[in-house]
Protein backbone atom coordinates (compact mmCIF):
# COMPACT_ATOMS: atom_id res chain seq x y z
CA UNK A 1 0.00 0.00 0.00
CA UNK A 2 1.13 3.60 -0.41
CA UNK A 3 2.32 5.95 2.01
CA UNK A 4 0.01 8.24 0.44
CA UNK A 5 -2.72 7.68 -2.09
CA UNK A 6 -5.08 10.19 -4.23
CA UNK A 7 -7.33 9.33 -7.07
CA UNK A 8 -5.14 9.91 -10.38
CA UNK A 9 -8.25 11.90 -11.98
CA UNK A 10 -8.53 14.01 -14.28
CA UNK A 11 -12.03 15.56 -12.77
CA UNK A 12 -13.27 17.21 -15.55
CA UNK A 13 -15.90 20.06 -13.77
CA UNK A 14 -17.76 22.49 -15.51
CA UNK A 15 -17.12 26.50 -14.36
CA UNK A 16 -18.78 27.21 -11.02
CA UNK A 17 -18.70 23.57 -10.40
CA UNK A 18 -17.90 22.03 -6.59
CA UNK A 19 -15.21 19.49 -6.69
CA UNK A 20 -13.87 17.58 -3.63
CA UNK A 21 -10.34 15.39 -3.77
CA UNK A 22 -9.95 12.99 -1.02
CA UNK A 23 -6.79 11.35 -0.29
CA UNK A 24 -5.68 8.44 2.28
CA UNK A 25 -2.68 7.96 4.42
CA UNK A 26 -1.26 5.10 6.03
CA UNK A 27 1.10 6.02 8.25
CA UNK A 28 -1.28 7.23 11.94
CA UNK A 29 1.65 8.93 13.66
CA UNK A 30 1.11 11.46 11.06
CA UNK A 31 1.35 14.89 12.32
CA UNK A 32 0.81 17.44 9.70
CA UNK A 33 -0.93 17.63 6.37
CA UNK A 34 -0.48 19.78 3.10
CA UNK A 35 -2.43 20.62 0.10
CA UNK A 36 -0.07 21.62 -2.56
CA UNK A 37 -0.59 23.03 -5.99
CA UNK A 38 1.55 21.73 -9.16
CA UNK A 39 0.58 23.33 -12.55
CA UNK A 40 2.48 21.97 -15.51
CA UNK A 41 5.92 21.36 -15.86
CA UNK A 42 5.74 23.93 -12.50
CA UNK A 43 7.34 23.45 -8.73
CA UNK A 44 4.22 22.61 -6.03
CA UNK A 45 3.19 26.03 -4.45
CA UNK A 46 1.67 25.27 -1.18
CA UNK A 47 -2.32 25.62 -0.98
CA UNK A 48 -2.95 25.40 2.25
CA UNK A 49 -2.15 23.83 5.48
CA UNK A 50 -4.85 21.20 6.82
CA UNK A 51 -5.60 21.08 10.72
CA UNK A 52 -7.35 19.33 12.88
CA UNK A 53 -10.43 21.33 13.29
CA UNK A 54 -10.36 21.38 9.33
CA UNK A 55 -9.99 25.04 7.56
CA UNK A 56 -11.28 27.20 4.66
CA UNK A 57 -9.21 29.66 2.72
CA UNK A 58 -12.07 31.62 0.29
CA UNK A 59 -13.30 29.46 -1.65
CA UNK A 60 -11.12 26.00 -0.52
CA UNK A 61 -12.02 24.07 2.56
CA UNK A 62 -9.85 21.29 3.89
CA UNK A 63 -10.34 18.94 6.47
CA UNK A 64 -8.63 15.98 8.35
CA UNK A 65 -10.36 12.82 9.47
CA UNK A 66 -7.82 11.03 11.38
CA UNK A 67 -9.72 8.13 12.69
CA UNK A 68 -10.45 6.96 8.85
CA UNK A 69 -6.96 8.34 8.10
CA UNK A 70 -7.82 10.58 5.18
CA UNK A 71 -7.79 14.42 4.19
CA UNK A 72 -10.34 16.48 1.70
CA UNK A 73 -10.01 19.30 -0.13
CA UNK A 74 -12.92 21.31 -1.50
CA UNK A 75 -13.02 23.49 -4.31
CA UNK A 76 -16.17 25.95 -4.33
CA UNK A 77 -17.19 27.94 -7.28
CA UNK A 78 -15.09 26.40 -9.84
CA UNK A 79 -12.50 28.79 -12.01
CA UNK A 80 -10.82 28.25 -15.45
CA UNK A 81 -7.43 29.30 -13.59
CA UNK A 82 -8.16 26.24 -10.42
CA UNK A 83 -7.11 24.10 -13.42
CA UNK A 84 -3.98 22.00 -12.23
CA UNK A 85 -2.99 19.47 -10.26
CA UNK A 86 -3.27 18.87 -6.82
CA UNK A 87 -1.32 17.34 -4.09
CA UNK A 88 -1.54 15.69 -0.99
CA UNK A 89 1.44 16.11 1.12
CA UNK A 90 1.45 14.33 4.64
CA UNK A 91 4.16 14.88 7.05
CA UNK A 92 5.93 11.54 7.18
CA UNK A 93 8.40 11.50 9.85
CA UNK A 94 11.49 9.87 8.90
CA UNK A 95 14.28 8.69 12.02
CA UNK A 96 15.35 11.28 14.77
CA UNK A 97 12.27 13.26 14.22
CA UNK A 98 12.71 14.43 17.62
CA UNK A 99 15.67 16.56 16.91
CA UNK A 100 13.47 18.24 14.09
CA UNK A 101 13.68 16.43 11.02
CA UNK A 102 11.10 15.19 9.01
CA UNK A 103 10.11 14.65 5.43
CA UNK A 104 7.40 15.09 3.11
CA UNK A 105 5.82 12.00 1.32
CA UNK A 106 3.88 13.38 -1.45
CA UNK A 107 0.76 11.71 -3.27
CA UNK A 108 0.75 11.30 -6.75
CA UNK A 109 -1.57 14.21 -7.33
CA UNK A 110 -4.94 14.75 -8.35
CA UNK A 111 -5.66 16.52 -11.95
CA UNK A 112 -8.24 18.86 -12.14
CA UNK A 113 -9.84 20.31 -15.33
CA UNK A 114 -12.13 23.25 -14.98
CA UNK A 115 -13.79 23.53 -18.60
CA UNK A 116 -15.47 26.82 -20.05
CA UNK B 1 4.88 32.71 1.46
CA UNK B 2 8.78 32.67 1.33
CA UNK B 3 10.83 32.66 -1.31
CA UNK B 4 13.33 29.86 -3.51
CA UNK B 5 14.90 30.29 -5.94
CA UNK B 6 16.89 28.00 -8.34
CA UNK B 7 19.57 27.88 -10.84
CA UNK B 8 19.99 27.19 -13.71
CA UNK B 9 16.45 26.42 -14.81
CA UNK B 10 17.38 24.51 -17.67
CA UNK B 11 20.26 22.24 -18.46
CA UNK B 12 21.11 20.19 -21.87
CA UNK B 13 24.21 18.44 -21.30
CA UNK B 14 26.30 15.78 -23.11
CA UNK B 15 26.35 11.91 -20.94
CA UNK B 16 29.17 11.94 -18.96
CA UNK B 17 29.23 15.59 -17.58
CA UNK B 18 28.79 16.82 -14.51
CA UNK B 19 25.96 19.17 -13.88
CA UNK B 20 25.67 22.17 -10.31
CA UNK B 21 22.13 23.16 -9.39
CA UNK B 22 22.06 26.02 -6.92
CA UNK B 23 18.75 26.40 -4.60
CA UNK B 24 18.68 29.59 -2.71
CA UNK B 25 16.11 30.47 0.12
CA UNK B 26 15.77 34.60 -0.54
CA UNK B 27 13.76 35.93 2.37
CA UNK B 28 14.29 32.99 4.88
CA UNK B 29 17.19 31.65 6.42
CA UNK B 30 16.60 26.94 5.90
CA UNK B 31 18.82 24.78 7.80
CA UNK B 32 17.40 22.12 6.23
CA UNK B 33 16.63 22.12 2.55
CA UNK B 34 15.23 19.30 0.19
CA UNK B 35 15.85 17.65 -3.04
CA UNK B 36 13.29 15.96 -5.43
CA UNK B 37 12.98 14.56 -8.42
CA UNK B 38 10.34 14.20 -10.81
CA UNK B 39 9.47 12.64 -13.97
CA UNK B 40 6.95 12.96 -15.99
CA UNK B 41 3.34 12.31 -14.97
CA UNK B 42 4.75 10.93 -11.63
CA UNK B 43 4.76 12.26 -7.92
CA UNK B 44 7.95 14.24 -6.42
CA UNK B 45 10.21 11.73 -5.11
CA UNK B 46 12.85 12.80 -2.11
CA UNK B 47 16.32 12.12 -3.09
CA UNK B 48 17.84 13.71 0.10
CA UNK B 49 17.70 16.03 2.80
CA UNK B 50 20.42 18.73 3.07
CA UNK B 51 21.50 20.27 5.92
CA UNK B 52 23.57 23.28 6.92
CA UNK B 53 26.95 22.06 8.04
CA UNK B 54 26.93 18.64 8.08
CA UNK B 55 26.64 15.67 5.55
CA UNK B 56 23.25 15.27 3.66
CA UNK B 57 20.84 12.32 4.23
CA UNK B 58 20.30 10.31 1.40
CA UNK B 59 16.91 8.21 0.77
CA UNK B 60 17.26 4.57 -0.07
CA UNK B 61 18.51 3.61 -3.94
CA UNK B 62 19.68 6.97 -4.63
CA UNK B 63 23.28 7.03 -4.91
CA UNK B 64 25.09 9.38 -2.25
CA UNK B 65 28.14 9.38 -5.06
CA UNK B 66 26.47 10.26 -7.63
CA UNK B 67 24.42 12.97 -6.73
CA UNK B 68 26.65 15.73 -4.99
CA UNK B 69 25.03 17.70 -1.65
CA UNK B 70 26.39 20.89 -0.34
CA UNK B 71 24.40 22.78 2.08
CA UNK B 72 27.31 25.54 3.34
CA UNK B 73 25.32 28.23 4.28
CA UNK B 74 21.54 28.86 5.45
CA UNK B 75 20.46 30.03 2.25
CA UNK B 76 22.18 28.30 0.12
CA UNK B 77 22.51 24.36 -0.93
CA UNK B 78 23.40 22.65 -4.44
CA UNK B 79 23.04 19.58 -5.97
CA UNK B 80 25.61 18.10 -8.25
CA UNK B 81 24.61 15.08 -10.44
CA UNK B 82 28.32 13.90 -11.52
CA UNK B 83 28.67 12.22 -15.21
CA UNK B 84 25.26 12.03 -15.76
CA UNK B 85 23.28 9.60 -17.84
CA UNK B 86 20.39 10.05 -20.42
CA UNK B 87 18.03 8.23 -17.63
CA UNK B 88 19.04 11.23 -14.80
CA UNK B 89 16.88 13.45 -17.35
CA UNK B 90 14.10 14.73 -14.79
CA UNK B 91 12.98 17.97 -13.00
CA UNK B 92 14.87 18.34 -10.26
CA UNK B 93 13.38 20.84 -7.12
CA UNK B 94 14.53 21.95 -4.19
CA UNK B 95 12.81 22.96 -1.51
CA UNK B 96 13.77 24.89 2.19
CA UNK B 97 12.05 24.25 5.72
CA UNK B 98 10.68 27.75 6.97
CA UNK B 99 10.41 26.52 10.10
CA UNK B 100 6.88 27.41 12.74
CA UNK B 101 6.67 28.06 16.17
CA UNK B 102 5.16 24.36 16.18
CA UNK B 103 7.69 22.11 14.49
CA UNK B 104 4.85 19.49 12.94
CA UNK B 105 3.61 23.32 11.49
CA UNK B 106 6.47 23.73 9.42
CA UNK B 107 6.20 23.99 6.05
CA UNK B 108 8.23 23.38 2.89
CA UNK B 109 8.47 26.19 0.11
CA UNK B 110 9.57 24.85 -3.51
CA UNK B 111 12.06 26.60 -5.87
CA UNK B 112 10.94 26.55 -9.36
CA UNK B 113 12.77 23.42 -10.85
CA UNK B 114 15.41 22.44 -13.02
CA UNK B 115 15.12 20.72 -16.22
CA UNK B 116 18.20 18.25 -17.00
CA UNK B 117 17.90 17.01 -20.23
CA UNK B 118 21.03 14.48 -20.75
CA UNK B 119 22.18 13.95 -24.39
Amino acid sequence: RKEVEQDPGPFNVPEGATVAFNCTYSNSASQSFFWYRQDCRKEPKLLMSVYSSGNEDGRFTAQLNRASQYISLLIRDSKLSDSATYLCVVNGAGPGRTSGTYKYIFGTGTRLKVLA
Amino acid sequence: GAVVSQHPSRVICKSGTSVKIECRSLDFQATTMFWYRQFPKQSLMLMATSNEGSKATYEQGVEKDKFLINHASLTLSTLTVTSAHPEDSSFYICSARAPSILMERDTQYFGPGTRLTVL
